[in-house]
Order: C-alpha cells, then sequence, then structure tokens
C-alpha cells in the first residue's frame, strides 16, 4: 500500500516567521514529489517541484528531499496571512512504468497569524 | 491561455439518480485525471488518461462510475446510481507529458447526493 503522511494540522506561525512543513512517504521508488497549496473552497496549485535529494529554493519557498529517509519537506520563509492554505504533498513513481500510483497527501493546514 | 475547465460546477441530486460531469483540458496537454476530494482529504485518484487510453483507473468504482475520454480531449465522469456517499468534490487536472509534471486543476464539481 504506498502511502503519504502529513500532519493535518493546523499548523500557526506567527506572520514573518518560517513555516515548516513535512511530508513521509512509503514508496522508496517515488521519483518526484510535488506541494500544492488549496485554498479554502479552491483548487490545488502547484507550489515547488523537487526530484532530487537536497533543497531547491524559489523565492520565500524551500523544498528539501531526503530519499534515505523517505521525507520531503516545504519551509516557507518571512510568512504573510496569504499563505494560509492547505498544503498537499503529493508523491509519483517514474511514469515510465505503467503501475505506479499518483497519491496525494491528506494536507497540512497552515495558519498565519498577524 | 484558459485553464481546465469543468462544468457543472455544482450539483444537486436524489440518491439513485445519474449524474455526469464534463471536463476540457489545458489545450495540448496529453494526460488527464479526475480526482475526487472529500472535506478535510487530499485528492483521491480515479483514473489517469494518457491521451484517450485509461492507463490507470484501480481506483475508479466500475460498478457505478465511468469515464470516456473522445479523441483524447476532453473527458466526462458518469456516476448511475449515485449513492449519499457519492457526495465530493469531483477535480479535473491536465499535465502536458504525465505524472511527474505539474498538474493544473479545474475549479471541480461540488456534488450534492440527497
Amino acid at each position: 500500500q504506498k502511502e503519504v503522511e502529513q500532519n493535518s494540522g493546523p499548523l500557526s506561525v506567527p506572520e514573518g516567521a518560517i513555516a515548516s512543513l513535512n511530508c513521509t512517504y512509503s514508496d522508496r521508488g517515488s521519483q518526484s514529489f510535488f506541494w500544492y497549496r488549496q485554498y479554502s473552497g479552491k483548487s490545488p496549485e502547484l507550489i515547488m517541484f523537487i526530484y532530487s535529494n537536497g533543497d531547491k529554493e524559489d523565492g520565500r519557498f524551500t523544498a528539501q528531499l531526503n530519499k534515505a529517509s523517505q521525507y520531503v519537506s516545504l519551509l516557507i520563509r518571512d510568512s504573510q496571512p496569504s499563505d494560509s492554505a492547505t498544503y498537499l504533498c503529493a508523491v509519483n513513481m517514474d511514469l515510465r512504468k505503467r503501475d505506479d500510483k499518483i497519491i496525494f497527501g491528506k494536507g497540512t493546514r497552515l495558519h498565519i497569524l498577524p | 491561455e484558459a485553464g481546465v475547465v469543468q462544468s457543472p460546477r455544482y450539483k444537486i441530486i436524489e440518491k439513485k439518480q445519474p449524474v455526469a460531469f464534463w471536463c476540457n483540458p489545458i489545450s495540448g496537454h496529453n494526460t488527464l485525471y479526475w480526482y475526487l476530494q472529500n472535506l478535510g482529504q487530499g485528492p483521491e485518484l480515479l483514473i489517469r488518461y494518457e491521451n484517450e487510453e485509461a492507463v490507470d483507473d484501480s481506483q475508479l468504482p466500475k460498478d457505478r462510475f465511468s469515464a470516456e475520454r473522445l479523441k483524447g480531449v476532453d473527458s466526462t465522469l458518469k456516476i448511475q446510481p449515485a449513492e449519499l456517499g457519492d457526495s465530493a468534490v469531483y477535480l479535473c487536472a491536465s499535465s502536458l507529458v504525465g505524472g511527474w509534471d505539474e498538474q493544473f486543476f479545474g475549479p471541480g464539481t461540488r456534488l450534492t447526493v440527497l
């Protein structure tokens, strides 16, 4: 059974601080990792993707991947009230095989305190 | 560039009635996904198409759900008959080259089964 685990939260972070969101996955063959943001009543939108071990930075967002520990995280620096949303971790195996699954975690609700 | 279009946005039906959802992906996107999302949960994949071929429909409840993607563009998801537990948001997403690529989500159809 392929699983993606996230703490459902809510995670409350003061404005201007760093928000740290974590995700673990069960399938060692997973190759692609995505973070989506979903505002209440809206559809998910991509924030970051990462394929290789290490860090990937984009503006205030940093994705971190550790395949040995089967762990992926998202850091949001200088958190803003507009960052308040649910953050979904999605994991996908290499689709050159055909028996993989696209699995989303349940999401972590992030609340930035003004 | 137009995004993923879904219709209807909202649907209320009595149990045992049929219902259909329509999705038009972003032009040129070969991969199309249908997801089901319950409140407080992440999207759950129902079916994935590569062009007109359903390459992953293992999570589609085939006794009552059916889907088609004619000519590899638009797609329709049908439920017949609907049950109370089918109340959820049905999301359509598309991507350019498959599951390792960014998925663009439509606004979703909120289904309420009474």
